[in-house]
């Protein structure tokens, strides 16, 4: 089976630097996915690691180490905007498993 | 072209109603699927097709049907669903295995 773990929820205020972390039991791996989800919105592509290091998007980072099933998503500089629930995701061959997604506030 | 497409947005049937979800995406992907997010929830996997065969089937309760007429095109036809199916249907294409574009969905109420 497999099991996605993240934090259900973080605040942090404008400006700042935010870490989601993701650690995963899956019984195949092929890589490690972000989605952002605004409320009312579909799921949007943020990041993707396959390989253990660090992934730079602009403002957004990703970061996987295959070895200890975990990885963590990166925002720096922090808008307004980036308020939404962010979900890491497991692909296994045509397989993907969503955890339950981080509530991300940002506050003035 | 590189969005995804659902139709309808919206969507409110009864429980003995027939119904079609459409799907239409113009990237050229080969992998399409179909997920069911909840309010507050991660979308759940339904179906996977893989150039335009079935490729996985998560259990799901043969009142949810699934088809892939073409590379471009997902239908999931709806019949006899419970209120509890009331959700979010996402459609997602993906070029390979590591990344997914997801369409608007479409918020199916089931009275």
């Amino acid at each position: 089976g497999q099991s996605l773990e993240q934090p259900s929820e973080v605040t942090a205020v404008e400006g700042a630097i935010v870490q989601i972390n993701c650690t995963y039991q899956t019984s195949g791996f092929y890589g490690l996915s972000w989605y952002q989800q605004h409320d009312g919105g579909a799921p949007t592509f943020l990041s993707y690691n396959a390989l253990d290091g660090l992934e730079e998007t602009g403002r957004f980072s990703s970061f996987l180490s295959r070895s200890d099933s975990y990885g963590y998503l990166l925002l720096q500089e922090l808008q307004m905007k980036d308020s939404a629930s962010y979900f890491c995701a497991v692909t296994d061959n045509n397989d993907m498993r969503f955890g339950a997604g981080t509530r991300l506030t940002v506050k003035p | 072209d590189t969005e995804v497409t659902q139709t309808p947005k919206h969507l409110v049937m009864g429980m003995t109603n027939k119904k079609s979800l459409k799907c239409e995406q113009h990237m050229g992907h080969r992998a399409m699927y179909w997920y069911k997010q909840k309010a507050k929830k991660p979308p759940e996997l339904m179906f996977v097709y893989s150039y335009e065969k079935l490729s996985i089937n998560e259990s799901v309760p043969s009142r949810f049907s699934p088809e892939c007429p073409n590379s471009s095109l997902l239908n999931l036809h709806l019949h006899a669903l419970q209120p509890e199916d009331s959700a979010l249907y996402l459609c997602a294409s993906s070029p390979r295995d590591n990344t997914q574009y997801f369409g608007p969905g479409t918020r199916l109420t089931v009275l």
